[in-house]
């Protein structure tokens, strides 16, 4: 497959475990947050989002929280499964709500 | 439904020439950006189309140009290729382009040699 990021964070965790995966980012105008993941050989994946006006969402899954104060993302994943497996990316709409900036990435290994 | 299409899948170029890449988004959907991942930049902006004007540009150079037809099919341009330039590039759609609902393609993999 194609390599995403040959430096990426990784964060490996075992099957079963939860993940989370953590973002930091600078723009404090951001008003909408999205989580991606990214396998091999194909384009980003939408997971989950969040708007500003929130601190926390869930999904199937999935949860993401959102700390404005400190301008910090995090995604969690319960019960991490090999399938997981990717890379993972969070984006932010800045002052233009038509582009994404994207953080740098991290890497999730899930070991059987 | 159809995902978002991007052709071709991948391209291997010689410095100096110019390329096209083209996207086509999920139906009904007008807005079209244009990404570039790379394992040192990460993913950044290129451009957005809404019917078929470009109302937002990253910093790249004049080089990257873009285009979008009243289909809402785009296509992306980079003349003068430089290795540098190699690249994933993808697109993703959406219905507004409005912060939300952005799918994205499996990319074209272009390789400047």
């Amino acid at each position: 497959g194609e390599s995403v990021g040959l430096h990426l964070p990784t964060l490996s965790v075992q099957e079963g475990d939860n993940s989370i995966i953590n973002c930091a980012y600078s723009n404090s105008a951001s008003d909408y947050f999205i989580w991606y993941k990214q396998e091999s050989g194909k384009g980003p994946q939408f997971i989950i989002d969040i708007r500003s006006n929130m601190d926390k969402r869930q999904g199937q899954r999935v949860t993401v929280l959102l700390n404005k104060t400190v301008k910090h993302l995090s995604l969690q994943i319960a019960a991490t499964q090999p399938g997981d497996s990717a890379v993972y990316f969070c984006a932010e709409t800045g002052n233009a709500g038509n582009m994404l900036t994207f953080g740098g990435g991290t890497r999730l290994m899930v070991k059987p | 439904k159809a995902g978002v299409t991007q052709t071709p899948r991948y391209l291997i170029k010689t410095r100096g020439q110019q390329v096209t890449l083209s996207c086509s988004p999920i139906s009904g959907h007008r807005s079209v950006s244009w990404y570039q991942q790379t394992p040192g930049q990460g993913l950044q902006f290129l451009f957005e189309y809404f019917s078929e004007t470009q109302r937002n540009k990253g910093n790249f150079p004049g080089r990257f140009s873009g285009r979008q037809f009243s289909n809402s099919r785009s296509e992306m341009n980079v003349s003068t290729l430089e290795l540098g330039d190699s690249a994933l590039y993808l697109c993703a759609s959406s219905l507004s382009g409005q912060g939300a609902g952005y799918t994205f393609g499996s990319g074209t993999r272009l390789t400047v040699v």
